[in-house]
């Protein structure tokens, strides 16, 4: 199993540049989520999903969009990248959403905006 | 809502043991996690322990729970060099959202 794959591993891009980070599991998991990693920030929740079709935004959502259109892909698109949005991105996925159900972690994308 | 806290830095010597502290808010009933980070990785589920309980023990690692005092901890015992990671706790309140909500994440230093 590749489990939760996470593409490019490292970008840079322009301020006002647009771009889609990709997230796949093969996993046949139903949620799947985006989070920010900042230091000293933790882990920030930007949007969710519980399932194809359905979407929702987290703790941190303006600036990004995405979509679930298959139960294995979750897009994650900056729409007008700022030099704020310069972080470590995680894909992270699980069976359900539940108490006892483990979330399963992308190794990561890392943005600078300039 | 959830909040939860966790120091920034622990620095052991190998060998010791560490124990890395965590404080959460109030829920009725709560899922707690401890989640490890590799550097250059995501973060992998080391453990897990429901608020119903007070201690759980797997191999190197104990968890405690103190649900008075709303306070968690995870101890290494026999501390290595592999164990140098960041250690994430998390909380997830049943009857809400099913979101977990992480710390900051503590820093972990294992010194030969």
């Amino acid at each position: 199993n590749a489990g939760v794959t996470q593409t490019p591993k490292f970008q840079v891009l322009k301020t006002g540049q647009s771009m889609t980070l990709q997230c796949a599991q093969d996993m046949n998991h139903e949620y799947m989520s985006w989070y920010r990693q900042d230091p000293g920030m933790g882990l920030r929740l930007i949007h969710y999903s519980v399932g194809a079709g359905i979407t929702d935004q987290g703790e941190v959502p303006n600036g990004y969009n995405v979509s679930r259109s298959t139960t294995e892909d979750f897009p994650l698109r900056l729409l007008s990248a700022a030099p704020s949005q310069t972080s470590v991105y995680f894909c992270a996925s699980s069976y359900s959403r539940g108490g006892n159900e483990k979330l399963f972690f992308g190794s990561g994308t890392q943005l600078s905006v300039l | 809502g959830e909040d939860v806290e966790q120091s920034l830095f622990l620095s052991v010597r190998e060998g010791d043991s560490s124990v890395i502290n965590c404080t959460y808010t109030d829920s009725s009933s709560t899922y707690l996690y401890w989640y490890k980070q590799e550097p250059g990785a995501g973060l992998q589920l080391l453990t897990y322990i429901f608020s119903n309980m007070d201690m759980k023990q797997d191999q190197r690692l104990t968890v405690l729970l103190n649900k008075k005092d709303k306070h968690l901890s995870l101890r290494i015992a026999d501390t290595q060099t592999g164990d140098s990671a960041i250690y994430f706790c998390a909380e997830l309140a049943t009857g809400g959202s099913y979101i977990p909500t992480f710390g900051r994440g503590t820093s972990l230093i294992v010194h030969p």
